[in-house]
């Protein structure tokens, strides 16, 4: 167990569905984050949130919707997603965003496939 | 460009047996560098942490070595087991307008078989 839950841990869906997937930690961490994680390709960073507030989106299109509504709990609500977002996406926290010494403790993952 | 990369990309070897996996960076300014093990299905765990004053750290069976003046990382794994089965993954902080930045490498694929 690492303190960081996510849910669903597999997802299919189709191009014109709307799916949300969530993270929950309990670390009482203050920055929460969303990964990316393709095969044989490095993490790809998405989103941060620092003190519920967004503080980086690293050019993520559209369809991908983040949701901080406190410092526990993120979402990734999915829309009219395409073949090629479908990966594993990994949830972290951290003590705070770029601060202490960077280690982040993800969680299990949510694996996507988009049919 | 800040980059980091590994290798080799994946790499079998006999369970008892060692290995050693490679991590080279161009990061700028460098603030640490840990390793991560990501277990078939599982989140990335934290394994060693390495900042720059330190050259060698262990922890059980795995020990890290880091040189600065090349930008290479190392990570031994002696006397493999099964469980050692996963993902190693290198990753550089590097210090970004007073806000520290992380640089994943692409990992390293160990597969430890009987």
């Amino acid at each position: 167990e690492t303190g960081v839950t996510q849910t669903p841990r597999h997802l299919v869906m189709g191009m014109t569905n709307k799916k949300s997937l969530k993270c929950e930690q309990h670390l009482g961490h203050n920055a929460m984050y969303w990964y990316k994680q393709s095969a044989k390709k490095p993490l790809e960073l998405m989103f941060v949130y620092n003190f519920k507030e967004q503080t980086e989106n690293n050019s993520v299109p559209s369809r991908f919707s983040p949701e901080c509504p406190n410092s526990s709990h993120l979402f990734l609500h999915l829309h009219t997603l395409q073949p090629e977002d479908s990966a594993l996406y990994l949830c972290a926290s951290s003590q705070q965003a770029g601060g202490g010494t960077g280690e982040l403790f993800f969680g299990e993952g949510s694996r996507l496939t988009v049919l | 460009k800040n980059q980091v990369e590994q290798s080799p990309q994946s790499l079998i070897i006999l369970e008892g047996k060692n290995c050693t996996l490679q991590c080279n960076y161009t990061v700028s300014p460098f603030s640490n560098l840990r390793w991560y093990k990501q277990d078939t299905g599982r989140g990335p765990v934290s394994l060693t942490i390495m900042t720059f004053s330190e050259n060698t750290k262990s922890n059980g069976r795995y020990t890290a070595t880091l040189d600065a003046d090349t930008k290479q990382s190392s990570l031994h794994i002696t006397a493999s087991q099964l469980s050692d089965s996963a993902s190693y993954i290198c990753v550089v902080r590097v210090l970004s307008g007073g806000y520290n930045k992380l640089i994943f490498g692409a990992g390293t694929r160990l597969a430890v078989h009987p």
